[in-house]
Formats: structure tokens, sequence, C-alpha cells
């Protein structure tokens, strides 16, 4: 069963500290793909990435950065976080071919 | 400016009442409608694709329609089980996604 793993369901982090969200496809997919969503604006998305060391920058990328250094791990780092950037983050993943998107099951981030 | 707009915002239905969720879109150059469940708490769950006019597909008891303006969701005879967030998006002519707001449809026994 092909799967978008992200690391942790639910983070508590204070204001200011530096976040690490991670996400590991298993499908071999070119796309990878960080949204948040919150309730009453739906999904945005903050960054995307089409290929290894690529990244462009989503709707809403203020406050946030990525990496991808390989293939099926895509990660979003929050510099200082802060309390609007609680949220529930989802990553996804998608094949060139194949438009469909596979997402993970969420992070709930609260700062505090 | 490309918009993707879903109707209505909540649906409550008996079970097994049939009914139906809308998703209007503006896209220029339409690359494909998308919809997705979403169960509370987890991440949306890829139903179906649908590329031009006229195209339709089913799965269990939902089945999705597209139109030049806007795609249905149509549910029949709906179970508890079928209670979620019903997602729509829209892929344009730039390839990113733009996503609709959601419907909640509960399903009451």
């Amino acid at each position: 069963d092909v799967k978008v793993t992200q690391s942790s369901r639910y983070l508590v982090k204070r204001t200011g500290e530096k976040v690490f969200l991670e996400c590991v496809q298993d499908m071999d997919h070119e796309n990878m793909f960080w949204y948040r969503q919150d309730p009453g604006l739906g999904l945005r998305l903050i960054y995307f990435s089409y290929d290894v060391k690529m990244k462009e920058k989503g709707d809403i990328p203020e406050g946030y950065s990525v990496s991808r250094e390989k293939k099926e791990r895509f990660s979003l780092i929050l510099e200082s976080a802060s309390t609007n950037q609680t949220s529930m983050y989802l990553c996804a993943s998608s094949s060139t071919a194949n438009y469909g998107y596979t997402f993970g099951s969420g992070t709930r981030l609260t700062v505090v | 400016e490309d918009q993707v707009t879903q109707s209505p915002e909540a649906l409550r239905l008996q079970e097994g009442e049939s009914s139906s969720l809308n998703c209007s879109y503006t896209v220029s150059g339409l690359r494909g409608l998308f919809w997705y469940r979403q169960d509370p708490g987890k991440g949306p769950e890829f139903l179906f694709t649908l590329y031009s006019a006229g195209e339709e597909k089913e799965k269990e008891r939902l089945k999705a329609t597209l139109t030049k303006k806007e795609s249905f969701l149509h549910i029949t005879a709906p179970k508890p089980e079928d209670s979620a967030t019903y997602l729509c998006a829209a892929k344009g002519s730039n390839y990113q996604l733009i996503w609709g707001a959601g419907t909640k449809l509960i399903i009451k026994p």
C-alpha cells in the first residue's frame, strides 16, 4: 500500500522555536507539496518541489522554508515559530504522469 | 482569477436519502477536476479525477460528473460511514491545484 508518512501527528512548540516537519513517500513520486489547512480557509499551498534540491514558493511561503535532499523526503521548516502558525500541516506527493495527490495523515501543530 | 467554489458548506441527510454536492470552477485550461474525501483529523483521500466535460466516474455509492463550469458528486442511498468533508480541486494551465473549501456531509442513521 502506497504511503506518505508524516513524522508526527501532534506537536506542541513554543514561540520562537525552530520546528521541523518531516514527510517521506515510498511511491518514487517526483512532486511533493506542503499545505496548511485552517477552518474556513481550506487548503493553502506553502511550498512544493518538482525534483530533488528544487523548491518553489506556493501561496503562503512567508515564515517557512523547505528542504528536499532526497527524492523521497520533503521537510518543512518553521524558522521561528509563531502562534499564527498553529494549524494542521499536510504533506502530499504525486507523479508527473498521474495528477492525483496522495496525502499524509497530517501534523497538528500548536505553537504556544 | 482561478477559483473553485463548493456548495453547500454543510449538508445533513438521513440514511438512504440521495443528494448531490456541487463544485463550480473558473479555471483557465482545465487539466483535471479532483474529488477527495477527508475524515476528521486525517489527510484527504483521493476519490476521482475527471478530465473532460461529459465524463463520469463511479465508486460504490458515489458518482462524479463534469460539465464545462461545474462538477457534481452524487451520493446514492448514503450510509452513516459516508459522513466526511468532501473536497473539490481543479488543476489549471499552470498545473497548480485550486481547492474549494469543502462540503461537510453528515448522514444520520
